[in-house]
């Protein structure tokens, strides 16, 4: 969804290294969301948010951290990467009402070696 | 709490074939039901949705019904293409009041290959 752009796409790096996540979003939606995906393993929410001044923990927030810096942009971070934290990283977004469906981007994945 | 779960995988179909994936949720309430696909290389884009027991979502071919009695929501397709090849999530929403309101709960995803 080109309306969902997240940065880097692909990225690759050392253990212990802090590395920040970029998502922004053209939507105008209040809810964003960052989840990893591994296989077998479907998609696992990390952090949510639900407006600017709204931070939550998702199912797997242990060694990530997010700030969202405005309604459009909301960035995750690995504060010191390990090698299980290797996966595929989706930002997504969605609208404040009922039943509505997220948004998600294309991905980053992210390597740690 | 609320949890998806979904047919072991792979799924590996002829074109033409019949498709069906179960998907099966455990849940407070009434939630929204959703699927999802995922393209090689994109990420999830929604296939279709059901808010309310009884609903079929429907969208390119599939369809699925929301049966609150069997807490079931099975993925279906009638005559799959080599275009369908990608993996399928099924997620759900609680609604107001559940225990994961606002967020999706995916199922571990089904990954479907259609061969000419």
């Amino acid at each position: 969804d080109a309306d969902v752009t997240q940065t880097p796409r692909n990225r690759i790096t050392k253990t212990g290294k802090r590395i920040m996540l970029e998502c922004s979003q053209t939507k105008g939606h209040d809810r964003m969301y960052w989840y990893r995906q591994d296989p077998g393993l479907g998609l696992r929410l990390i952090y949510y948010s639900f407006d600017v001044k709204d931070i939550n923990k998702g199912e797997i927030s242990d060694g990530y951290s997010v700030s969202r810096q405005a309604q459009a942009k909301f960035s995750l971070s690995l504060e010191s990467a390990i090698p299980n934290q290797t996966a595929l990283y989706f930002c997504a977004t969605s609208d404040f009402q009922e039943n509505q469906p997220q948004h998600f981007g294309d991905g980053t994945r992210l390597s740690i070696l | 709490g609320d949890s998806v779960t979904q047919m072991e995988g792979p799924v590996t179909l002829s074109e033409e074939a019949c498709l069906t994936i179960n998907c099966t949720y455990t849940a407070t309430g009434y939630p929204s039901l959703f699927w999802y696909v995922q393209y090689p290389g994109e990420g999830l884009q929604l296939l279709l949705k059901a808010t309310k027991a009884d609903d079929k979502g429907s969208n390119k071919g599939f369809e699925a019904t929301y049966r609150k009695e069997t807490t079931s929501f099975h993925l279906e397709k009638g005559s799959v293409q080599v275009s369908d090849s990608a993996v399928y999530f099924c997620a759900l929403s609680a609604n107001a009041g559940g225990t994961s309101y606002g967020k999706l709960t995916f199922g571990q995803g089904t990954i479907l290959t259609v061969h000419p």
